[in-house]
């Protein structure tokens, strides 16, 4: 079983649409979390990082659940540049390095 | 932008080749690491560079390797290249190895292994 495992895409929606995308970690010793977007041909980029309280910017809201090892990614009103391939990442720490591990990505496409 | 720049871009080598991908960190940062992300997968965690000492490896054979250098830029040599090598490489710069610094990417060198 990986270490994160996502939602298997990939995602069509229309634009205005509200989107979730979930993730579970088998690694309870994971400490922090993370989703990175991902364009095509492109190298990841951190989109929010994900606490035990959860956190909100704007159309995105990310919650976690250490209790279930689930994390989720929530995206209000699409737009058509939210296309992407949307990345779980979890950190494992290791005496003092942190590297971290990645889901396969779940790939959204946002239509007109 | 993020800063953290790698060469080349992209590479075509031979089953049984040498590679040798490069990394320059984002300034003010002293710790790298580097990923290979296949086609169609996430990211997977070859090593961690801090202070230029590996600090940190993920599950890759040894012919696998990295160096550091003082001014913390860093490359991953990889030897007998295999077909499976293929890949998108990244790199990634941290402030330093404390737990909760942000990484970020390099735009990555795309390697095509024949």
């Amino acid at each position: 079983r990986k270490e994160v495992e996502q939602d298997p895409g990939p995602f069509n929606v229309p634009e205005g649409a509200t989107v979730a995308f979930n993730c579970t970690y088998s690694n309870s010793a994971s400490q922090s979390f993370f989703w990175y977007r991902q364009d095509c041909r492109k190298e990841p980029k951190l989109l929010m990082s994900v606490y035990s309280s959860g956190n909100e910017d704007g159309r995105f809201t990310a919650q976690l659940n250490r209790a279930s090892q689930y994390i989720s990614l929530l995206i209000r009103d699409s737009k058509l540049s939210d296309s992407a391939t949307y990345l779980c990442v979890g950190m494992n720490y290791g005496g003092s390095q942190g590297n971290l591990i990645f889901g396969k990505g779940t790939k959204l496409s946002v239509k007109p | 932008e993020t800063g953290v720049t790698q060469s080349p871009t992209h590479l075509i080598k031979t089953r049984g080749q040498q590679v040798t991908l490069r990394c320059s960190s984002q300034s003010g940062h002293n710790t790298v690491s580097w990923y290979q992300q296949a086609l169609g997968q996430g990211p997977q965690f070859i090593f961690q560079y801090y202070r230029e000492e590996e600090n940190g490896r993920g599950n890759f054979p040894p012919r696998f390797s990295g160096l550091q250098f003082p001014n913390y830029s860093s490359e991953l040599n990889v030897n007998a290249l295999e077909l499976d090598d293929s890949a998108l490489y990244l790199c990634a710069s941290s402030l330093d190895a404390s737990l909760k610094n942000i990484q970020y990417f390099g735009a990555g060198t795309r390697l095509s292994v024949l």
